[in-house]
């Protein structure tokens, strides 16, 4: 048990529509990271957030965007789904320090994930 | 750019010692991650090192060597339930603000058998 919750944990999206992933980070945690997992293969980075602000982005179009709240929680959004869009969405909770998140530490626990299919 | 190789697939014996190897060549380096995904599931943190050597949890044991951009993740007295993927991950460090992305291998698959 991680303590970091997404939700929905699966849904099924027509391609096209537009889809919101949710995701609360640990306790003491302050940075989210998305990742997108296709099957068979690993983890692959989307964004991450830091105090608010995207803090760092993957090889992913500009469809895809996030947000986070003041209590560090945090929003993946899905815009003109994809076939290819298809895959297990993971958030993954972390803690960074210091004015530009330069300071981190050892734990990166994940969510237990949304699985989404595109249809 | 990050590239990370591990091998596919692995077999080995309940009871048994098994190392999974992971190669990486990264533009940074902030750390290498071990996780532990069975299927359906999310990844589970195993272990993590950022200096050279070997760090012991329990009956797993990870080892780093930057030098030779190497690590590999030893796992002793095999059970049945040992039986999922295994992602090497590295963890990055780009720009000012310093991305702290992990790239991951694709993973290896170990089946455990009785």
């Amino acid at each position: 048990e991680t303590g970091v919750t997404q939700s929905p944990t699966h849904l099924i999206k027509t391609r096209g529509q537009q889809v919101t992933l949710r995701c609360s980070s640990q306790s003491g945690h302050n940075t989210v990271s998305w990742y997108q997992q296709a099957l068979g293969q690993g983890p692959q980075f989307i964004f991450q957030y830091y105090r608010e602000e995207e803090n760092g982005r993957g090889n992913f179009p500009p469809r895809f965007s996030g947000l986070q709240f003041p209590n560090y929680s945090s929003e993946l959004n899905v815009n003109a789904l994809e076939l290819d869009d298809s895959a297990l969405y993971l958030c993954a909770s972390s803690f960074l320090r210091g004015a530009a998140g330069s300071l981190s530490g050892n734990t990166i626990y994940f969510g237990e994930g949304s699985w989404l299919t595109v249809v | 750019g990050q590239n990370i190789d591990q091998p596919t697939e692995m077999t080995a014996t309940e009871g048994a010692i098994v190392q999974i190897n992971c190669t990486y060549q990264t533009s940074g380096f902030n750390g290498l991650f071990w996780y532990q995904q069975h299927a359906g599931e999310a990844p589970t943190f195993l272990s993590y090192n950022v200096l050279d050597g070997l760090e012991e949890k329990g009956r797993f044991s990870s080892f780093l060597s930057r030098s030779k951009g190497y690590s590999y993740l030893l796992l002793k007295e095999l059970q049945m339930k040992d039986s999922a993927s295994y992602l090497c991950a590295v963890r990055d460090q780009r720009g000012p603000t310093g991305r702290r992305a992990l790239t991951f291998g694709s993973g290896t698959r170990l089946q455990v058998q009785p």
